[in-house]
C-alpha cells in the first residue's frame, strides 16, 4: 500500500525558516517524480515544485523560486522542501503527492495528508 | 490568478448530468495531457481523470474528461448528493514549465 506522510508544519514567524518532510512507502521511490502542492485553507490548489527520481531536475513556482528548495533522499524514500523566507502568503496546508504510478495495472497518483505551516507573527 | 479557468461554482439535480469546463492555451492545455481531481473539505484531492479522458480504477464510469484544442471538460452523469465537491484541472505548461491547477469549481447537488 503506498503512504506518504508529511511533517514538519508549524508556526513560524515571516522571514523564518521551516523544512517540510514526506514519508513515503509501497513503490519504489527512487524511479519516480514527487511533487509539493499548497492550499490555502478555503482556496485553491497550486503547485509549488517537483522533483525528478535521482534529484537532478527540478522545477519551481516563480512565487517560491530562490526561497524554496525541494530535495530527496532516495535511501530513506524522503522528500523534502525546505522553505526560507517564509511569507504570510506561505501559509497553506502543504501536500506531498507523487506522479503517476502504474501499480497492479492502475495508473493513478497519490497524495500524503497534508501539513499546515502558518507563517505569522 | 489561476492559468487555467474554470467556473467558480456548478449545481444540478440528482440525476442531472454536469459538465464542468477548464480553458487554458497553447502552452498548458495545448500541449499536454489534463487531470481532474476531486476534493472534500478536509481532504486531500483524489484523481478522477488522466491523459485527458482515463479514469483510474474505482472511479464511476459517470465521470468523464474530454479535450479539445486548448480546453477540456469533466461531465458527470447520474449526479449523486456525494458528488458534491471541488473540483479541480490541471496539466503542465510549457511555458511556466511547471505545473497549473483550474481555479476550482464548486459542485452543489440540489
Amino acid at each position: 500500500e503506498v503512504q506518504l506522510v508529511e511533517s514538519g508544519g508549524g508556526l513560524v514567524q515571516p522571514g523564518g525558516s521551516l523544512r517540510l518532510s514526506c514519508a513515503a512507502s509501497g513503490f519504489t521511490f527512487s524511479s519516480n517524480w514527487m511533487q509539493w502542492v499548497r492550499q490555502v485553507p478555503g482556496k485553491g490548489l497550486m503547485w509549488v515544485s517537483q522533483i525528478n527520481g535521482d534529484g537532478s531536475s527540478v522545477y519551481y513556482a516563480d512565487s517560491v523560486k530562490g526561497r524554496f528548495t525541494v530535495s530527496r533522499d532516495n535511501s530513506k524514500n524522503m522528500l523534502y522542501l525546505q522553505m526560507n523566507r517564509l511569507r504570510v502568503d506561505d501559509t497553506a496546508v502543504y501536500y506531498c503527492a507523487s506522479d503517476l504510478l502504474i501499480l497492479g495495472g492502475d495508473p493513478r497518483d497519490y497524495w500524503g495528508q497534508g501539513t499546515l505551516v502558518t507563517v505569522s507573527s | 490568478q489561476s492559468v487555467l479557468t474554470q467556473p467558480p461554482s456548478a449545481s444540478a439535480t440528482p440525476g442531472q448530468r454536469v459538465t464542468i469546463s477548464c480553458s487554458g492555451s497553447a502552452s498548458n492545455i495545448g500541449s499536454n495531457y489534463v487531470m481532474w481531481y476531486q476534493q472534500f473539505p478536509g481532504t486531500a484531492p483524489k484523481l478522477l481523470i488522466f491523459t485527458n479522458n482515463q479514469r483510474p480504477s474505482g472511479v464511476p464510469d459517470r465521470f468523464s474528461g474530454s479535450k479539445s484544442g486548448t480546453s477540456a471538460s469533466l461531465a458527470i452523469s447520474g449526479l449523486r448528493s456525494e458528488d458534491e465537491a471541488d473540483y479541480y484541472c490541471a496539466t503542465w505548461d510549457d511555458g511556466l514549465s511547471g505545473r497549473v491547477f483550474g481555479g476550482g469549481t464548486k459542485l452543489t447537488v440540489l
